[in-house]
């Protein structure tokens, strides 16, 4: 069965730091695109950053130079690590799998999701 | 970066009756070379995470139930429930996947009943 598990969210102070990661059973992360999509409380959904099999990463401008992606084939796992947090960056993050598989990244599956909250 | 704009914010239908969601995009998501167009559906209940109804505009995913279908091209896009169950209680996201990231969704229609 293809399934994602976030962990690591947590509450946080603006300025702290987090790293989420995201587990994998069923397939290979590092053979496919992998984002991670957050919602902030009660607002819609916002994609943040996606890591392709070649390695090459991309970000929202809203957290570029202060998140970043990465992989661990080793264990199947997928990270997120969130440097210099405000306020804005409340929210739960999902982690996704691109869906088709081939590069044209719809999201599927999800997973449940970790809640991230900043604030003093 | 394209922006999606989604219309309404929120309706009450009626169970039974049909639920008609739109999707706008800033720029036209159609890839000529191959005719696609580059646009899914997500389907997001209380307290879980969104699940995938479309892509490719208006291919069901597996498993999802026929009453639910996509249209449209270009710039214009409908996700149709044509029979509200209660259980489609929900709301309802669009995203656009033509573009180098980012990948913009909708803001989101919320599905009730009336």
């Amino acid at each position: 069965e293809v399934q994602l598990v976030e962990s690591g969210g947590g509450l946080v102070q603006p300025g702290g730091c987090l790293r989420l990661s995201c587990a994998a059973s069923g397939f290979t992360v590092s053979n496919n695109y992998m984002s991670w999509v957050r919602q902030a409380p009660g607002k819609g959904l916002e994609w943040v950053s996606v890591i392709y099999s070649d390695g090459s990463t991309y970000y929202a401008d809203s957290v570029k130079g202060r998140f970043t992606i990465s992989r661990d084939n080793s264990r199947n796992t997928l990270f997120l690590q969130m440097n210099s947090l405000i306020v804005e960056d409340t929210a739960v993050y999902y982690c996704a799998r691109d869906g088709s598989k081939s590069g044209f990244n719809w999201f599927d599956p999800w997973g449940q999701g970790t809640q991230v909250t900043v604030s003093s | 970066d394209i922006v999606m704009t989604q219309s309404p914010d929120s309706l009450a239908v009626s169970l039974g009756e049909r639920a008609t969601i739109n999707c706008k995009s800033s720029q036209s998501v159609l890839y000529r070379s191959n005719n696609k167009n580059y646009l899914a559906w997500y389907q997001q209940k209380p307290g879980q995470p969104p699940k995938l109804l479309i892509y490719w505009a208006s291919t069901r995913e597996s498993g999802v139930p026929e009453r639910f279908s996509g249209s449209g091209s270009g710039t214009d896009f409908t996700l149709t429930i044509s029979s509200l169950q209660a259980e489609d209680v929900a709301v309802y996201y669009c995203q656009q996947y033509y573009s180098n990231p980012p990948w913009a969704f909708g803001q989101g229609t919320k599905v009730e009943v009336k």
